[in-house]
C-alpha cells in the first residue's frame, strides 16, 4: 500500500525566511498530492494541492512542487508570517483512493 | 452551513467503558471518515463510508464501530475504551472517495481513556 514520508518533524525559522517541508511517496500510480495545514485545536485544512500532470502550482507565499521520478513532493512557504506556525501535513491516495497521511511537521515562526 | 460537525470535544473515559462520537455534515458529501490523531503518527484511518449504508475499514479499525444510516451522519462508536484509544478524532468529509476531492474536516474531539 502506499506510504508517506515526511520530514523535518519540527521547523524553525525566523520571520521572513522561507520554509521547506518534503514529503516521499511509493505508490508510483498515486496523481494527487495536497498539503494540509491543521492550527492549534483546530481540524486540518486544505491549503493547495498538486496533480500529477504539472511539476509546480503556486498561490501567493506557497507553492507546491512535484518529482514524480523521485517519487517526492515539497510545500515551500515564503516570506513566512507568525500566522504560518502550525502543523503541516502532506498526503497521497492509496491504489482505493483513500488518502494517506504523513507524520506531520511542526512549523514555528519566530518573531 | 456548518460543514463538519462534532461532539463532545474533550471527553474522559474510563477504561471499558463505551461512548459514541457524533459526527454530522451538511454539503451533502458522500464520502465520510473517521481518523485518529497521536503524536508523531499522522491522521491514520479508522473506518470510512461511501454512501448511506456502507462503511469499511481504514487502517486502524480494531476496536471501534460505525453505522451510515443517513448522508448526513456517521457516528464512531467505542465499543470497551482502552489507555491505547486516548487520542484526538478527526470526523472528515468529501464530495466523493476518488482522488483530487477535498477533504473537510471537524474540529476535533479530544478523548482520554484512563
Amino acid at each position: 500500500g502506499e506510504n508517506v514520508e515526511q520530514h523535518p518533524s519540527t521547523l524553525s525559522v525566523q520571520e521572513g525566511d522561507s520554509a521547506v517541508i518534503k514529503c516521499t511517496y511509493s505508490d508510483s500510480a498515486s496523481n494527487y498530492f495536497p498539503w494540509y495545514k491543521q492550527e492549534l485545536g483546530k481540524g486540518p485544512q486544505l491549503i493547495i494541492d498538486i496533480r500529477s500532470n504539472v511539476g509546480e502550482k503556486k498561490d501567493q507565499r506557497i507553492a507546491v512542487t512535484l518529482n514524480k521520478t523521485a517519487k517526492h513532493f515539497s510545500l515551500h512557504i515564503t516570506e513566512t508570517q507568525p500566522e504560518d506556525s502550525a502543523v503541516y501535513f502532506c498526503a497521497a491516495p492509496d491504489s482505493s483512493y483513500k488518502l494517506i497521511f504523513g507524520s506531520g511537521t511542526r512549523l514555528l515562526v519566530r518573531p | 452551513n456548518a460543514g463538519v460537525t462534532q461532539t463532545p470535544k474533550f471527553q474522559v473515559l474510563k477504561t471499558g467503558q463505551s461512548m459514541t462520537l457524533q459526527c454530522a455534515q451538511d454539503m451533502n458529501h458522500e464520502y465520510m471518515s473517521w481518523y485518529r490523531q497521536d503524536p508523531g503518527m499522522g491522521l491514520r484511518l479508522i473506518h470510512y463510508s461511501v454512501g448511506a449504508g456502507i462503511t469499511d475499514q481504514g487502517e486502524v479499525p480494531n476496536g471501534y464501530n460505525v453505522s451510515r444510516s443517513t448522508t448526513e451522519d456517521f457516528p464512531l462508536r467505542l465499543l470497551s475504551a482502552a489507555p491505547s484509544q486516548t487520542s484526538v478524532y478527526f470526523c472528515a468529509s468529501s464530495y466523493s472517495k476518488g482522488s483530487g476531492n477535498t477533504i473537510y474536516f471537524g474540529e476535533g474531539s479530544w478523548l482520554t481513556v484512563v
